[in-house]
């Protein structure tokens, strides 16, 4: 299975400000994927990161609201911009690995007050 | 689209008990399926996993068989612990993109 870690693994911020959440995985894959986790509820897809390319954002996703970078084989990073406390939840981010499945990090856990 | 149905928890048990937990599924095309499992404080898991119609998948004695006819996949285990206490997710996966999509969750409390 792969090792992917994230950083920072819990914040709290202030409204209005941003935060950004970095991945990094233990060896080089294709395809890196971001989801949100709100409290009490199951994951959504926020977006595909694509390297070399922009971000493929999924339905009520915006890359205003939530940019992303994958810079390289290894590494992407999330943005939560000028936040609110709707955007407390866990966020994840996902690799695939053997074909089709799916490993995810440990999650970054955002209060926003 | 997609889409993933879970049965409603939480689901108490007592311990040894049986455990199913329903899962089915709507797709185009021919998805993979999987049970992620989550314990509490902790990130997501993967718990097994089926590619093809009637593939049983199997891990820390659970259990899933792929069923195309009735878009099941649900998840069972003959006897569960306190351990298994956790919260479970079944997902598909689309053939193209590999982006996952989830069920809404069930949470399992197992007590002793």
């Amino acid at each position: 299975s792969a090792v992917i870690s994230q950083k920072p693994s819990r914040d709290i911020c202030q409204r209005g400000t941003s935060l950004t959440i970095q991945c990094q995985v233990d060896s080089q894959v294709t395809m890196m994927f971001w989801y949100r986790q709100q409290p009490g509820q199951s994951l959504t897809l926020i977006a595909t990161a694509n390297q070399g390319s922009e971000a493929t954002y999924e339905s009520g996703f915006v890359i205003d609201k939530f940019p992303i970078s994958r810079p390289n084989l290894t590494f992407s990073t999330l943005t939560v911009s000028n936040m609110s406390p709707e955007d407390s939840s866990i966020y994840l981010c996902s690799s695939v690995r053997g074909g089709e499945t799916q490993y995810f990090g440990p999650g970054t856990r955002l209060l926003v007050l | 689209g997609n889409s993933v149905t879970q049965m409603e928890g939480p689901v108490t048990l007592s311990e040894e008990a049986f455990l199913t937990i329903n899962c089915t599924y709507t797709a185009t095309g021919y998805p993979s399926l999987f049970w992620y499992v989550q314990y509490p404080g902790e990130g997501l898991q993967l718990l097994l996993k089926a590619t093809k119609a009637d593939d049983k998948g199997s891990n820390k004695g659970f259990e899933a068989t792929y069923r195309k006819e009735t878009t099941s996949f649900h998840l069972e285990k003959g006897s569960v612990q306190v351990s298994d206490s956790a919260v479970y997710f079944c997902a598909l996966s689309d053939t193209g993109r590999r982006a996952l999509t989830f069920g809404s969750g069930t949470r399992l409390q197992v007590q002793p």
